[in-house]
Formats: structure tokens, sequence, C-alpha cells
């Protein structure tokens, strides 16, 4: 059982295309995240959630929107894609808003053309 | 200057030998670091974390803090060709929890 899942993998798609990527974890965690992983392997935090409730939104545009509909789930969709969106997606879970040991999930490779 | 600061690598050390990873901080203030390995094509894992100056050992693993210097560290004992991985140095701030702040990793190449 895989503890943290994210699908799809992988995303191609053109500019101006909207896509989702959806996340799940089984770990009975409070807190869901995603990072953003650009080619230069820099990790950066978009939002955080703890208990389907909004905690960070790291200055991220309004393109992005993350969606909670349990503490389980936290999914990403993301409008108008643009060239610059293309990374790879990380999900990822901890066992409360205080604990530094992140889980995540296998990535989600975006490109856009 | 960066939040969290990475030694710009890549690194790479022959088998055997110690590898050593530090990484800046800007502020001080009551904070946790947390060490993180990524093998190539793969997601990040836990391998250490440190929350108060001074040594933390776990196994082949040995993290440092020095909250005066303002420096964290990670050194790797008896370096294997697979601990050839990039290593991100991660900070999160007591006042800013659900916020893990990383640095830009480190390539670390261990060569037989």
């Amino acid at each position: 059982d895989t503890a943290v899942s994210q699908t799809p993998k992988y995303l191609v798609t053109q500019m101006g295309n909207d896509k989702s990527i959806k996340c799940e974890q089984n770990l009975g965690h409070d807190t869901m995240y995603w990072y953003k992983q650009d080619s230069k392997k820099f990790l950066k935090i978009m939002f955080s959630y703890n208990n389907k409730e909004l905690i960070i939104n790291e200055t991220v545009p309004n393109r992005f929107s993350p969606k909670s509909p349990d503490k389980a789930h936290l999914n990403l969709h993301i409008n108008s894609l643009e060239l610059g969106d293309s990374a790879v997606y990380f999900c990822a879970s901890s066992q409360d808003l205080a604990a530094g040991e992140l889980f995540f999930g296998e990535g989600s490779r975006l490109t856009v053309l | 200057q960066k939040e969290v600061e990475q030694n710009s690598g890549p690194l790479s050390v022959p088998e055997g030998a110690i590898a050593s990873l530090n990484c800046t901080y800007s502020d001080r203030g009551s904070q946790s670091f947390f060490w993180y390995r990524q093998y190539s094509g793969k997601s990040p894992e836990l391998i250490m974390s440190i929350y108060s100056n001074g040594d933390k050992e776990d196994g082949r693993f040995t993290a440092q803090l020095n909250k005066a210097s303002q420096y964290v560290s990670l050194l790797i004992r008896d370096s294997q060709p697979s601990d050839s991985a990039t290593y991100l140095c991660a900070r999160q701030r007591g006042t800013s929890y659900g916020k893990l702040t990383f640095g830009q990793g480190t390539i670390l190449t261990v060569h037989p």
C-alpha cells in the first residue's frame, strides 16, 4: 500500500489548458501539502492544509486551486497553464502542522508545451 | 540572502570517505532542521532531524547544529555509492508551522 499516492505521474499539455492532480494519503495524517520542484531541483511550498483547512498559501497565482474534500485527500487544479508551470509537483503529508517529517508522493511531472 | 542556503556542490567523494554537507540559514529564533535525501527521479525522504545545538548521530549519519553561527551540517561516514543523491536541508520556524523551507540541494556522488 502506497502511503501517499498521487495521479497522474506524468502530464503533457499545451499552454492555456487546464489540468488536475489528485493526492491521497492513508497514513491518518492531519496535514497535507503541495510542493513544486523546478528544473534546478529547488523544492518550494505552495500550499498546506490541516484537517481540510487551508493554512499556507505561499503567494501562488490564483490559477492554482487546491481543494481538500477530507483530510486524506488534497487535489490541485491548474487553470490556463503557462510554460513556467512545467515542474514536478509533489504532494506530501505529515502527522500534524508541527511535524517536520514529511512523507512525499512520487511526484507528478507536468510539461507545458 | 536566501532563507536556507546549501553549499552549491556538486560534491564528489571516494567510497569510504566522509562526505560533509553544509547549510546556512538567515535568521535566529526557534527553529528545527531536517535533512532529506532525494535519489534521481524519486521523491525526497527524511534521513535526519535536529532540534537543538550539538551533534546527533544515527548510524553513519551525523547532523550538527550551531545556532550561534547559523549553520547545520550533515556528515556521512564511510560513504557508499548508494549514498549518491541530492541532499536537501530544510528548516521549520517555530512560528511557521505547516511550512518547511528547503535549500537548493547539494548533489553528492560517491565514486568506487
